[in-house]
């Protein structure tokens, strides 16, 4: 069975700094992999996905991810980060149309 | 409609009662998820409609939980004799394909549902 592990529950970075949020998935064949965010009280919103080609995925918001195969990861990755960045990211992993997710990582921004 | 609807936002149910969530997909799209999410974590699959069949109800916790699609569009979860532990968000979304080529989901705002 698949599974996604996201590292760290709370990051803090100050507004203007790069940022880079940890996923590691366990799946048994090419994933379909994604990365969501959710503001309080809100749905979660599609910021990006991998399916396969190139492994640098771009998004939306100014987000990219990179996939490597060796690590089993799925970093996101943004270069300079906004106060209205501040919510919480999953990332999660797809098999036969169900996505499993991982706890989240919480996004502080300090001003 | 532009999003997924899902209605009530907020449900406070006595323990026992029995309670239906509402989803409304957007309108055409083929595949229809239900899942729940527990505070500090995160969603965890129930149900998967693809038009009106349901393919996949694996993840539903118990025979209290009951989903249905009848004309392919709206959805309803049903939680029978609620209890405490039922108490989370239940998020509904939607996707244009269905079977394996999911291009990510449009996700509702969600009912939470407090069990008291």
């Amino acid at each position: 069975a698949q599974s996604v592990t996201q590292p760290d529950i709370h990051i803090t970075v100050s507004e203007g700094a790069s940022l880079e949020l940890r996923c590691n998935y366990s799946y048994g064949a090419t994933p379909y992999l994604f990365w969501y965010v959710q503001s309080p009280g809100q749905g979660l919103q599609l910021l990006l996905k991998y399916f396969s080609g190139d492994t640098l995925v771009q998004g939306i918001k100014g987000f990219e991810a990179e996939f490597k195969r060796s690590q089993s990861s799925f970093n996101l990755r943004k270069p300079s980060v906004h106060w209205s960045d501040a919510a919480e990211y999953f990332c999660a992993v797809e098999h036969a149309g169900k996505s499993t997710f991982g706890d989240g990582t919480t996004l502080t921004v300090k001003p | 409609g532009a999003g997924v609807s899902q209605s009530p936002r907020y449900k406070v149910a006595k323990r026992g009662q029995d309670v239906a969530l509402r989803c409304d997909p957007i309108s055409g799209h083929v595949s229809l998820f239900w899942y729940q999410q527990a505070l500090g974590q995160g969603p965890e699959f129930l149900t998967y409609f693809q038009n009106e069949a349901q393919l996949d109800k694996s993840g539903l916790p118990s025979d209290r939980f009951f989903a249905e699609r009848p004309e392919g569009s709206v959805s309803t979860l049903k939680i029978q004799r609620t209890q405490q532990e039922d108490s989370a968000v239940y998020l509904c979304a939607s996707s244009l394909v269905g079977g394996e080529a999911n291009y990510g989901y449009t996700f509702g705002s969600g009912t939470r549902l407090t069990v008291v």
